[in-house]
């Protein structure tokens, strides 16, 4: 099943002990991001990568780092988390241009920094 | 400013009625628009693109007004099912890995 997953789905944290999310898809897609999502404020994207090793800020990059060594990878890494993190995040993934390709989300992780 | 505006909602409205949603967007340079749907906080799912035509699936029609820069959603004979809040998406041109959510426009469809 063509899908994205996301771990953990639920994470309760404290204030600067750092945390990875990992994000994998098995649709062999090139691009993949990772977005936040606040009451009031839809959905923010955090970076983005294009393909391994390329990878680019978001609307809102601050305190967070990604990686994308493998296709199918991209992790989130909070390494040092604070309260104004605490939010629901979402990886998705889509093929590469032509810009009409729909993205597919992962389920969500639900994180809450103490 | 915000790069993409939604109708803030909430819209309440009796099945069978007929609601559309209208969202702009500020980067005339914008090639790619999209309406996706999501329940209660569970990932966003592709409604649809909208074409610069304008595009019809069922009783949801999508158009795309680049002169005044703004897509709409049209929801014919409504649903309980589609019960939902409905996101804009706008991709810019200049570098495609970007992509900006509207706020959402929450629905509810009632009996």
């Amino acid at each position: 099943e063509a899908q994205v997953t996301q771990n953990p789905r639920y994470l309760i944290t404290v204030t600067g002990k750092k945390l990875t999310v990992t994000c994998s898809q098995n649709m062999n897609h090139e691009y993949m991001s990772w977005y936040r999502q606040d009451p009031g404020l839809g959905l923010r994207q955090i970076y983005y990568s294009m393909n391994v090793e390329v990878t680019d800020k978001g609307d809102v990059p601050e305190g967070y780092k990604v990686s994308r060594k493998e296709k199918r990878n991209f992790p989130l890494i909070l390494e040092s988390p604070s309260p104004n993190q605490t939010s629901l995040y979402f990886c998705a993934s889509r093929t590469g241009a032509p810009l009409y390709n729909e993205q597919f989300f992962g389920p969500g992780t639900r994180l809450t920094v103490l | 400013r915000k790069e993409v505006e939604q109708d803030p909602g909430p819209f309440n409205v009796p099945e069978g009625a007929t609601v559309a949603f209208n969202c702009t967007y500020s980067n005339s340079a914008s090639q790619s628009f999209f309406w996706y749907r999501q329940d209660c906080r569970k990932e966003p799912k592709l409604l649809m693109s909208v074409y610069s035509s304008g595009n019809e699936d069922g009783r949801f029609t999508a158009q795309l007004n680049r002169a005044s820069q703004y897509i709409s959603l049209l929801i014919r004979d409504s649903k309980l099912s589609d019960s939902a809040t409905y996101l804009c998406v706008v991709n810019k041109d200049t570098n495609a890995g970007k992509s900006t959510f509207g706020d959402g426009t929450t629905l509810t469809v009632k009996p």
